[in-house]
C-alpha cells in the first residue's frame, strides 16, 4: 500500500518556467488537499479537492493551479515560477472533512532561482 | 486571530529520558487538535487526536492531554528513543480540513 505518492522529489526551476506537481494516493480517499511549508511557518492551504472535478482555493492560491480529473491524481502546477514559490510541498488525502486523519506524501522540494 | 503556539521551540533530551510538549491555541470555532510527527525530509504523520471531550489519551510511549478551558494542549514522551527525533506539530482543526491552524513544531533531539 504506497498511500500518498509525490513526484519529483527535488527540482530547481529558473524564474519564468512552468512545472507540474504530481500527486496520486491508492487508499481511494475523495479528499485532497496541497499545502506548502516554508521554514518559520506552519503549513498554509493552496488548493483543496472534495472529489474527481471539484476543486477550491485555500489560504495560498495565487500562482498555483490544480486539476482533479480522477480521484487517484491531484496535480498542482506552476505556471510562472518565482522565487517566493521556493518552498516544500506537501500533498496529503483523507477520508472525510471533519477533522478525519489526513495523510501526506514525503513532499517536493522546490527551488526557485 | 486563530493561532497555535508550540513551546519549546527546540529541544535537546538524552536517550530513555521523558519529556512534555506544550501546545497553546487561540482558535474558534474548535472542533478537534491533532498532533503529528514530522520526521526531517518526510510528511507529517499523526500520532494522535484530541476532541473537546476528551482530557488524556496514550499512543504506545506518546501521551496527549487537553485542557479544552484553558485552551492547552500536551505530548508526554516516555522513555525517549533516538527514532523521537523530529519535528512535533500541533494542529487544530477549526470546523474542518480545510481550516486547519498548525502550530509551527517544537524541534526534538534525542541524544544518545
Amino acid at each position: 500500500n504506497a498511500g500518498v505518492t509525490q513526484t519529483p522529489k527535488f527540482r530547481i526551476l529558473k524564474i519564468g518556467q512552468s512545472m507540474t506537481l504530481q500527486c496520486t494516493q491508492d487508499m481511494n480517499h475523495n479528499y485532497m488537499y496541497w499545502y506548502r511549508q516554508d521554514p518559520g511557518m506552519g503549513l498554509k492551504l493552496i488548493y483543496y479537492s472534495v472529489g474527481a472535478g471539484i476543486t477550491d482555493k485555500g489560504e495560498v492560491p495565487n500562482g498555483y493551479n490544480v486539476s482533479r480529473s480522477t480521484t487517484e491524481d491531484f496535480p498542482l502546477r506552476l505556471e510562472l515560477a518565482a522565487p517566493s514559490q521556493t518552498s516544500v510541498y506537501f500533498c496529503a488525502s483523507s477520508t472525510g472533512t471533519d477533522g478525519t486523519e489526513a495523510f501526506f506524501g514525503q513532499g517536493t522540494r522546490l527551488t526557485v532561482v | 486571530k486563530n493561532q497555535v503556539e508550540q513551546s519549546p521551540q527546540s529541544l535537546i533530551i538524552l536517550e530513555g529520558k521523558n519529556c512534555t510538549l506544550q501546545c497553546n491555541y487561540t482558535v474558534s470555532p474548535f472542533s478537534n487538535l491533532r498532533w503529528y510527527k514530522q520526521d526531517t525530509g518526510r510528511g507529517p504523520v499523526s500520532l494522535t487526536i484530541m476532541t473537546f471531550s476528551e482530557n488524556t489519551k496514550s499512543n504506545g510511549r506518546y501521551t496527549a492531554t487537553l485542557d479544552a478551558d484553558t485552551k492547552q494542549s500536551s505530548l508526554h514522551i516516555t522513555a525517549s528513543q533516538l527514532s523521537d527525533s523530529a519535528s512535533y506539530i500541533c494542529v487544530v482543526n477549526a470546523g474542518n480540513n480545510r481550516k486547519l491552524i498548525w502550530g509551527l513544531g517544537t524541534s526534538l533531539a534525542v541524544n544518545p
